[in-house]
């Protein structure tokens, strides 16, 4: 099983919908979460952390479920520039080695059409 | 502010020669990371630097792959005797993340532009 997993996509939704992509992580002991955006051949950006009791900024929203192992992420009225790929990433302490261990999705696909 | 920066932004190279490619991170960042991304791949994990240590390696694909940090900040990931399934964009990030700085939530990543390796 992977680390991290993402369904690839690609999501296609029409202007104003709004769409949630989930991903699950098979550490237990990861300990914090975000949600980076890439957009085709540029460099992944931050888009929100993730919190234990969820955020919200703007028209997205961020969930953890740490029991069931997933985050997830909503987008309300999407827009065309919501178009690219959401990356989730895990960070969890390695316990031996130290330092961190930062294990990125493979990516979710977003297309947001007329 | 200064983000970070990578050099080359393009490469291409023939195959069997070594390239090296430069990261200069965020000025005060003690995490360096730097990671590959074939096209319309995923983000693969190669090494991580806290400081100038690397304490996890375990990405480099083979040992034609070596990086070095110093003074806490530069970079280098050197590839020697280029094969062409090399070809990729290498990215840098930094972070103000350190080994007890968990949840390192005010800590994400902040990539450079990347260099676009090309081996023929």
């Amino acid at each position: 099983r992977k680390e991290v997993e993402q369904d690839p996509g690609p999501f296609n939704v029409p202007e104003g919908a709004t769409v949630a992509f989930n991903c699950t992580y098979s550490n237990s002991a990861s300990q914090s979460f975000f949600w980076y955006r890439q957009d085709c051949r540029k460099e992944p950006k931050l888009l929100m952390s993730v919190y234990s009791s969820g955020n919200e900024d703007g028209r997205f929203t961020a969930q953890l479920n740490r029991a069931s192992q997933y985050i997830s992420l909503l987008i309300r009225d999407s827009k065309l520039s919501d178009s690219a790929t959401y990356l989730c990433v895990v960070n969890m302490r390695k316990l031996t080695g130290g330092g961190n261990k930062l294990t990125f999705g493979t990516g979710t696909q977003l297309k947001v059409e007329l | 502010g200064a983000g970070v920066s990578q050099s080359p932004s393009n490469k291409v190279t023939e195959k069997g020669k070594d390239v090296e490619l430069r990261c200069d991170p965020i000025s005060g960042h003690t995490a360096l990371y730097w990671y590959r991304q074939r096209l319309g791949q995923g983000l693969e994990f190669l090494i991580y630097f806290q400081g100038n240590s690397a304490p996890d390696k375990s990405g480099l694909p083979s040992d034609r792959f070596s990086a070095e940090r110093t003074g806490e900040s530069v970079s280098t990931l050197t590839i020697q005797r280029t094969q062409q399934e090399d070809s990729a964009v290498y990215l840098c990030a930094s972070s103000l993340g350190s080994e007890t700085d968990i949840p390192n939530y005010n800590s994400p990543l902040h990539f450079g532009n990347g260099t676009r390796l090309t081996v023929t």
